[in-house]
């Protein structure tokens, strides 16, 4: 079964900081998306970063960008110039390209705290 | 694109009750999803549409649990005699069928059992 851990409950960071979350996964797949989700309290799910497995090329959209080690089953995010609406949980998820299945499967999130 | 939306945002029942959810997914998008999220966890995949078409369950979705999406547009989660470990955000999603299109979330019902 795959399965997606975050090792980092709750992260902060200063404004205008870098900060950078932990994903392992755990997959015999070979082809798979992998994602990063962001909650803001009380706020719905967004998509920050996507990444396809095949592609080499780290993801980058804007501050935000990943670092996607394919044999260490290692994703994890990078947030540059950290703003205070940055502020959320942050989670990682998993879903396998080609087995039939649709589902997203997500690690257990990390809160990320900005400070002024 | 107004986004996935769901109807209640919030719902308070009496153990033992049936409560049913409602989610509008994006209007073209024509795969639907419901996730169950508990406090402190990421989300669980319950159940997937592809139009009208059940095609995936998750062994969480026990018997009390049914989903439909009787014209393939909005669906319902419903939950028979309501249970305490039932509390919980229940999220909907909504995709396009190209598989690299992501899957967009609603804002959630969130079931509180007294």
């Amino acid at each position: 079964a795959q399965t997606v851990t975050q090792s980092q409950p709750e992260m902060s960071v200063q404004e205008a900081e870098t900060v950078t979350l932990s994903c392992t996964y755990d997959t015999s797949e070979s082809d798979y998306y992998l994602f990063w989700y962001k909650q803001p309290p009380s706020r719905q799910m967004i998509l920050v970063i996507r990444q396809e497995a095949y592609k080499q090329q780290n993801a980058t959209e804007n501050r935000f960008s990943v670092n996607f080690q394919k044999a260490a089953k290692s994703f994890s995010l990078k947030i540059s110039d950290s703003q205070l609406g940055d502020a959320a949980m942050y989670f990682c998820a998993y879903r396998p390209r080609s087995d039939g299945s649709e589902k997203l499967v997500f690690g257990k999130g990390t809160k990320l705290t900005v400070n002024p | 694109d107004t986004g996935v939306s769901q109807d209640p945002r919030h719902k308070i029942t009496k153990r033992g009750q049936n409560v049913t959810f409602r989610c509008d997914p994006i209007s073209e998008h024509n795969r639907l999803y419901w996730y169950r999220q508990t406090l402190g966890q990421g989300p669980e995949f319950l159940t997937y549409f592809q139009n009208e078409a059940q095609l995936e369950k998750s062994r969480l979705l026990s018997d009390r649990f049914s989903a439909e999406r009787p014209k393939g547009s909005f669906s319902t989660l419903e939950i028979q005699r309501t249970e305490q470990g039932d509390s919980a955000m229940y999220l909907c999603a909504s995709s396009d069928m190209d598989n690299n299109q992501p899957q967009h979330f609603g804002d959630g019902t969130r079931l509180s059992i007294l």
